[in-house]
C-alpha cells in the first residue's frame, strides 16, 4: 500500500515536495519501481519519474520536467519523495505515487490534488 | 514527444463486446512497449487492469482481455456491463536512449 502526504497548495516559482510511504514492500526491493505520475484536464495522466534500487540506486525521468524535478529514496522511512521546483499553475493537478514491476503498475497511492496559486 | 493515441470516446451497449486501441507516434506499438491498461472512475485513482500487453491481475474481471492488433495495443471489453463505464488509459514503454513511460489521452467508456 502506499500513502501520500504533502500540502494542496503552492506558491508559483517555490518547490512542489510531496511523500509516499510504502507498506508491505521495500523502498530498496530490486524488483520494483517507485514512481510519481500526475493528472490534469490540460495535460492528462502524466509520467513524471521514478526511482529504483537495482544494487545501486537510479533515477528516470520524464523530459517534460527534468532538470526540475528529483525523487528520492528514503530507506530509513521506508518511502520516496517528489520535489519539482520552478512551479507555475501548469503544474497544477492530481499527483500519484505508483509502484511498479514486471507485473504491473499494482500499487497507486491514494492522490493528492496540488494547487499552484499564490 | 512521444505521443500515444486513444479513441476519445465509445459507446456501446450492455452486453456488446467494444475495442479500445492505443496507438504511438513512433510506429507500430509491440510487447516490448509493456502495454498497460488502467480503468479510471472520477475521483479515484487508476485501477490497472492488463500489463504486458495481455497480463490480467488477480482482480481483473475475465471479459476483459488486452493484444496487439494491426500495429496498436487493444484492450477489448466482451459482455460488457453497466459498471465498466469509465475512462480508460493505456501506457506505453520507451527506453531507445531515454526511458521514458507514455500515457494516451484516454478513452471514455459509455454504455447506453
Amino acid at each position: 500500500q502506499l500513502q501520500q502526504s504533502g500540502p494542496g497548495l503552492v506558491k508559483p516559482s517555490q518547490t512542489l515536495s510531496l511523500t509516499c510511504a510504502i507498506s508491505g514492500d521495500s523502498v530498496s526491493s530490486d524488483t520494483a519501481a517507485w514512481n510519481w505520475v500526475r493528472q490534469s484536464p490540460s495535460r492528462g495522466l502524466e509520467w513524471l519519474g521514478r526511482t529504483l534500487y537495482r544494487s545501486k540506486w537510479y533515477y528516470d525521468y520524464s523530459m517534460s520536467v527534468k532538470g526540475r524535478i528529483a525523487v528520492n529514496p528514503d530507506t530509513s522511512k521506508n518511502q520516496f519523495s517528489l520535489h519539482l521546483n520552478s512551479v507555475t499553475p501548469e503544474d497544477t493537478g492530481v499527483y500519484y505515487c505508483a509502484r511498479d514491476s514486471f507485473s504491473g503498475w499494482t500499487s497507486w497511492g491514494q492522490g493528492i490534488l496540488v494547487t499552484v496559486s499564490s | 514527444q512521444t505521443v500515444v493515441t486513444q479513441e476519445p470516446s465509445l459507446t456501446v451497449s450492455p452486453g456488446g463486446t467494444v475495442t479500445l486501441t492505443c496507438a504511438s507516434s513512433t510506429g507500430t506499438v509491440t510487447s516490448a512497449n509493456y502495454p498497460n491498461w488502467f480503468q479510471q472512475k472520477p475521483g479515484h485513482a487508476p485501477t490497472p487492469l492488463i500489463y504486458s500487453t495481455s497480463n490480467k491481475h488477480s482482480w481483473t474481471p475475465a471479459r476483459f482481455s488486452g493484444s496487439l492488433l494491426g500495429g496498436k495495443a487493444a484492450l477489448t471489453v466482451s459482455d460488457v456491463q453497466p459498471e465498466d463505464e469509465a475512462d480508460y488509459y493505456c501506457l506505453l514503454h520507451y527506453s531507445d536512449g531515454h526511458l521514458d513511460w507514455v500515457f494516451g489521452g484516454g478513452t471514455k467508456l459509455t454504455v447506453l
